[in-house]
This record gives C-alpha cells, structure tokens and sequence, in this order.
C-alpha cells in the first residue's frame, strides 16, 4: 500500500524560499506529483516527476529521491498569493490512472 | 463549457435522502474521478472509471455508486445519505496514460 506524509502547516516571509517536504512509503509507483489548492478552490498540478532528481518550472521545482522515498516542493521568491495547501500525491504502479495523496500542507505567506 | 463542471455548488440534506452530484467534462478524456476531501484527511478517492462503460471502486467506495454512460458525464449517486458523507466532493478528470488530473470546482455536502 501507500503511506504518505507531509506536514501539517508551514509559515514563510515573503519573498523568502520554502521547501515542503513529502515522504512515502510504497510498494511501487510511477510518479510523484504536486498540486496547489487554493481555500475554497479546486486543486491544480503543479508538477510531476518519474525520476529522480529536480524539475524546475519557474519559482517552482520539485525534487524526487526513489531510493529514499523523499520529495520535495521549493518555492522561490515567496508571494502572498502562494498562500495555499500544497499536495503530494503518488501514482500506484498498479493502476496508471489513479492518484493517492497526501494530507497536505498548508503554507502561509506573510508579509 | 470549459474544463469540468460540478453541480450543485453546494447543498444542505436530510439524512437518508438520495443524492446524485453531477460532473461533467468536455475535454474528451477518458478517464475520471471521484473524491471527498475532509479536514486532516486530504483526498480520498471514491470511485474511478478508465474509459465509458467501466467503473472501480477506491479507497472509500462504501455508500456511493457511480454510472458512466457516455465520455463527458461521470455522476456519483448517495443511495440514502448518512452524516459522515459531510464533506467536498470533487470530480476530476485526465487523458488516457496520462496521471495529471484536472478538477473541477467541487460539491459542498452537508448531511444533516
């Protein structure tokens, strides 16, 4: 099975660098994603990995360790607006469509 | 219609009432998705289908159905909901061998 684990809450600086962590335990997935949620919105992907090491997408990158069952979101050059939930997720081998995710972590921005 | 569309935004209901929330999507993706989100519990997924004609059941299956008729419409039926079916329901939908997955807006539920 799955076990995924995120903490719970972060707080960060405006304009500072924030990493949020993901750990997981499984018996084999195909990748690792990251999503946003917004309160009171639907969740968006934010990125997606399959091997291990880091994607970067803008302010954004994402960090994947196979071996040591650890990813990571970092989030450079804070903005109030990146206050949000912020999900793990994994994709089990055994059903390519499938999404299992963490409980997510809630990150706010102050100023 | 872009994207996937819930309906209701939200509804308040009577215990042992039934219960259809509807989700529709004009993506012509072939797979989608059905899960409640509740406080320190995150996404749970209730029921899944691939493609049109099938379904399976996910982590909390108990006390939904679901239906997939054609490729935009993918329903999930409370039979007679209960108050711990209390939550956000969100569909979401992605192509096939794709894993990204795209929400819609979501259902708030509350079982009264």
């Amino acid at each position: 099975g799955q076990n995924i684990d995120q903490p719970t809450e972060m707080t960060a600086t405006e304009g500072a660098i924030v990493q949020i962590n993901c750990t997981y335990q499984t018996s084999g997935f195909n990748g690792l994603f990251w999503y946003q949620q917004h309160a009171g919105e639907a969740p968006t992907f934010l990125s997606y990995n399959v091997l291990d090491g880091l994607e970067e997408k803008g302010r954004f990158s994402s960090f994947l360790s196979r071996s040591k069952g650890y990813s990571y979101l970092l989030l450079k050059e804070l903005q109030m607006k990146d206050s949000a939930s912020y999900l793990c997720a994994v994709s089990p081998i055994s059903n390519t469509g499938k999404l299992i995710f963490g409980q997510g972590t809630t990150l706010q921005v102050k100023p | 219609i872009a994207g996937i569309t819930q309906a209701p935004t939200s509804q308040i209901l009577a215990a042992g009432r039934r219960m259809t929330l509807r989700c529709t999507q004009d993506m012509r993706h072939n797979a989608m998705y059905w899960y409640r989100q509740d406080l320190g519990l995150g996404l749970r997924l209730i029921h899944y289908s691939n493609t049109a004609g099938t379904t399976g059941k996910g982590e909390v299956p108990d006390g939904y159905s679901v239906s997939r008729a054609n490729t935009d419409d993918f329903p999930l039926t409370l039979a007679s909901a209960v108050p711990s079916q209390t939550s956000v329901y969100f569909c979401a939908s992605s192509e096939e061998g794709s894993t990204e997955q795209f929400f819609g807006p979501g259902t708030r539920l509350t079982v009264l």
